[in-house]
């Protein structure tokens, strides 16, 4: 198994700022994932953070709002630019194991106001 | 797009009953996922199942795959305030990606 840490844990932003998450997995894996859960829904895919290049954006979802960094096989971020309260959300990041197997990190908790 | 409908949307029970969450996709998976996240937590990997007509045990759960990979099942015996939780069941999207199911929220009363 794996462990990822994300920082930070949660925070509480002012509208038109940004906030970079930051995603760290304790060993090298294929692929990591950024998602975003709304309380008591599901988990909806942001992106797939590729190492070396662009994130792969799913639809809805653009690189100028959600700009993703993937230096490593370590290592991602996620910015939530320009933040509305629409954008008021748990975002967590998987990293991919064998056999198809996702961990989540602890995600992090996003309030804007 | 791919989607995988989960029903119930919640279920309420009381201790020692049991439990299935069904999940259901319009078309064929090659593989289906199942996850678990406790209130406050984040979704921890159950089983991957993969051939037609699968059955897996893990002590008071069992998971089915349909024959025709459409369908899955997750059931719980006896219930234990252990349990409580949202129940995902995810099938792939494109290549190693995950569409998730709208989950199952498990209550149990004590």
């Amino acid at each position: 198994s794996a462990v990822i840490s994300q920082k930070p844990s949660r925070d509480i932003c002012q509208r038109g700022t940004s906030l970079t998450i930051q995603c760290q997995v304790d060993s090298q894996v294929t692929m990591m994932f950024w998602y975003r859960q709304q309380p008591g829904q599901s988990l909806t895919l942001i992106a797939t953070a590729n190492q070396g290049s662009e994130a792969t954006y799913e639809s809805g979802f653009v690189i100028d709002k959600f700009p993703i960094s993937r230096p490593n096989l370590t290592f991602s971020t996620l910015t939530v630019s320009n933040m509305s309260p629409e954008d008021s959300s748990i975002y967590l990041c998987s990293g991919l194991l064998t056999y198809n197997e996702q961990f989540f990190g602890p995600g992090t908790r996003l309030t804007v106001l | 797009g791919q989607q995988v409908m989960q029903i119930p949307q919640y279920q309420h029970v009381q201790e020692g009953e049991d439990f299935t969450t069904y999940c259901n996709s319009s078309t064929t998976l090659s593989n289906i996922q199942w996850y678990k996240q406790r209130p406050g937590g984040h979704p921890v990997f159950l089983i991957q199942l993969v051939k037609s007509g699968e059955v897996k045990k893990q002590k008071r759960l069992t998971f089915q795959f349909g024959e025709a990979k459409k369908n899955s099942s997750l059931h719980i015996t006896a219930t234990q305030t252990t349990d409580v939780g949202t129940y995902f069941c995810a099938g792939p999207k494109g290549a190693q990606k995950l569409v998730f199911g709208q989950g199952t929220r498990l209550t149990i009363n004590p």
